[in-house]
This record gives C-alpha cells, sequence and structure tokens, in this order.
C-alpha cells in the first residue's frame, strides 16, 4: 500500500528561522511528487511538481528537493505570511488520484 | 492561468434535502475532476474520480447513491449529495487535472447540514 508520512505535524518558527519540512514515502512506481499550501478554509494551491531524484525546484523562500525515498521543502527566512498548511502529495503508476500525507501545520511567528 | 472555481462557497441544509456542488475550471480543460473531503485539521480523503462523458470511479466506503458525480463537459463536474444527513458536514474540494497531470484546486465548499 503506497504511503506518504508527513513531518513534523507543526511547527513554529520565529521570521527569520530557516527550517525544512520533511516528506516520505512508500510508493509502488513514482510518477510525481507534489507540493500544496493550504491556507485555513481555502483549497490547496499549487507549489511544485518533482519527478525524479535529485530534482530540485524553487519559488521565492520554497525551495523542494527530491530523492529516492524522501522530499523536503526547505524554507529560508520565513516571512509570517508563509503561515499555512504545507500538503505533500504522490502520484503512483496506474493510478491518476494523489495520495496526500497529513499536512504539516507551519506557523510563523512576527 | 489553471483556475478552478467551487459554487456554493458555503451551504446550510436541513437533514434530507440534497446538495448540488459545482467545480468547473475556468481557463483550462479537465478530462478527469477529482472531488475530496476533509475534515477539519485533517489531510484531504480522494471520494471519487471524475471522468468527462463516462462514470465516475468511486473510492471504497463511499455510496455512489450517495454522492451523485456528473462530469457534463470537458469544464464542469458536479457533485450532488443527496438525503443530507448531520454526518455528510464538511468541507468538500474539488480539483481539476492539467495537462502534465498536476491537479489545480477549488476554494472548497463548506457543507452544514442541520
Amino acid at each position: 500500500e503506497d504511503q506518504v508520512t508527513q513531518s513534523p505535524e507543526a511547527l513554529r518558527l520565529q521570521e527569520g528561522e530557516s527550517s525544512s519540512l520533511n516528506c516520505s514515502y512508500t510508493v509502488s512506481g513514482l510518477r510525481g511528487l507534489f507540493w500544496y499550501r493550504q491556507d485555513p478554509g481555502k483549497g490547496p494551491e499549487f507549489l511544485f511538481t518533482l519527478y525524479s531524484a535529485g530534482e530540485e525546484k524553487e519559488k521565492e523562500r520554497l525551495k523542494a528537493t527530491l530523492t529516492k525515498k524522501e522530499s523536503f521543502l526547505h524554507i529560508t527566512a520565513p516571512k509570517p505570511e508563509d503561515s499555512a498548511t504545507y500538503l505533500c502529495a504522490v502520484r503512483v503508476t496506474g493510478r491518476r488520484a494523489l495520495t496526500f500525507g497529513s499536512g504539516t501545520r507551519l506557523q510563523v511567528q512576527p | 492561468g489553471a483556475v478552478v472555481s467551487q459554487h456554493p462557497s458555503r451551504v446550510i441544509c436541513k437533514s434530507g434535502t440534497s446538495v448540488k456542488i459545482e467545480c468547473r475550471s475556468l481557463d483550462f480543460q479537465a478530462t478527469t475532476m477529482f472531488w475530496y473531503r476533509q475534515f477539519p485539521k485533517q489531510s484531504l480523503m480522494l471520494m471519487a474520480t471524475s471522468n468527462e462523458g463516462s462514470k465516475a470511479t468511486y473510492e471504497q466506503g463511499v455510496e455512489k447513491d450517495k454522492f451523485l458525480i456528473n462530469h457534463a463537459s470537458l469544464t464542469l463536474s458536479t457533485l450532488t449529495v443527496t438525503s443530507a444527513h448531520p454526518e455528510d458536514s464538511s468541507f468538500y474540494i474539488c480539483s481539476a487535472q492539467g495537462t502534465y497531470n498536476e491537479q489545480f484546486f477549488g476554494p472548497g465548499t463548506r457543507l452544514t447540514v442541520l
């Protein structure tokens, strides 16, 4: 069974304090790993797609990386507006739907 | 680009009534759309995969007669919660599959059944 595990469940940072969120996965055949940001009461907002080990993508203060077992979402010098739940999801061979992890709730304090 | 809308954003209904939720891809065509349900502080749970012009594929444990899905065009999928009960109260989110298999999500619909 495909599994996606995110850690930590919750993370509180001071503004400017860089950190990383982890997404580990056990799947039969990875066809893509996706990162989303979700604000309370809203739908997830697409951030990145990673397809193969070693791939990296950046967007403003966020950088996503991928290995054969896990992905990291690095947040550099976060600001309070980066506070949200960050979701990781995988797409596997033979299945169009995504399997989501439980998310990391990030709070950045000024 | 890649905007997905949902309507309504909030709905309150009485137990026993049916509620229809619309999901539209505004600037792209989507042969596949997905419907999720999300409980407070939990992740998204896939309910069904909606295929344009054919029947939806439901996840195990999801009642197809209770959650009716119609994907009538390349830009519209609807979810109808039939004979809603308080336990159906939840946040329902749709997504549409893009060209490179990424999924773009709608803003969600908060359903409250009294």
